[in-house]
């Protein structure tokens, strides 16, 4: 039991290149969400996806798109990098949208964009 | 809109002291709130949780208690390890309804460091 995965682990880009960061969980949930987190600022949240099939903004989706590939995986496309989304990327996912069921986070993609 | 607000970190403490880390929150009605621990280089880990008010969350020593007529959830340990060294983050999920419902608002993260 993996619980949630994450790939790759770093990545350097350039300003403009495009890439997709991978999140598969094996815990049969139904909520699975993106996050970034910023020194001092907390995690925000990028997109979530209430169940396989939707997918919905979070509060800060701009530059982003997201696909909720199937139930276990959730995708996270950067179309365009931008130096202001070097960052750390987490992965989490949630039994389903309940308010007292945590979330369980991945290992997080360390992403630097030049 | 909801928001979560920790105590400005860092936070030094030597081995088997007290430790208080303060949040408060702004929410509708009665949310679930969460301290979530995240280790050098890795993912958030639950810490504890608690779901309604007076309730009290524990683990591994720590205790938060739900305080809903201060809105706060402190977080506490009698006698800190090096080993708790780390970001500890607060965060709410609020009830049913609502654009918000079932995502998290975390606090900006306390960074706690323990020495021998």
């Amino acid at each position: 039991n993996a619980g949630v995965t994450q790939t790759p682990k770093f990545q350097v880009l350039k300003t403009g290149q495009s890439m997709t960061l991978q999140c598969a969980q094996d815990m049969n949930h139904n909520s699975m969400y993106w996050y970034r987190q910023d020194p001092g600022m907390g995690l925000r949240l990028i997109y979530y996806s209430a169940s396989e099939g939707t997918t919905d903004k979070g509060e800060v989706p701009n530059g982003y798109n997201v696909s909720r590939l199937n139930k276990r995986e959730f995708s996270l496309r950067l179309e365009s990098a931008a130096p202001s989304q070097t960052s750390v990327y987490f992965c989490a996912s949630r039994e389903a949208l309940q308010s007292y069921n945590e979330q369980f986070f991945g290992p997080g993609t360390r992403l630097t964009v030049l | 809109g909801d928001s979560v607000t920790q105590m400005e970190g860092p936070v030094t403490l030597s081995e088997e002291a007290f430790l208080t880390i303060n949040c408060t929150y702004t929410a509708t009605g009665y949310p679930s709130l969460f301290w979530y621990v995240q280790y050098p280089g890795e993912g958030l880990q639950l810490l504890l949780k608690a779901t309604k008010a007076d309730d009290k969350g524990s683990n591994k020593g720590f205790e938060a208690t739900y305080r809903k007529e201060t809105t706060s959830f402190h977080l506490e340990k009698g006698s800190v390890q090096v080993s708790d060294s780390a970001v500890y983050f607060c965060a709410l999920t609020p009830r049913a309804g609502g654009t918000s419902y079932g995502k998290l608002t975390f606090g900006q993260g306390t960074i706690l460091t323990v020495h021998p």
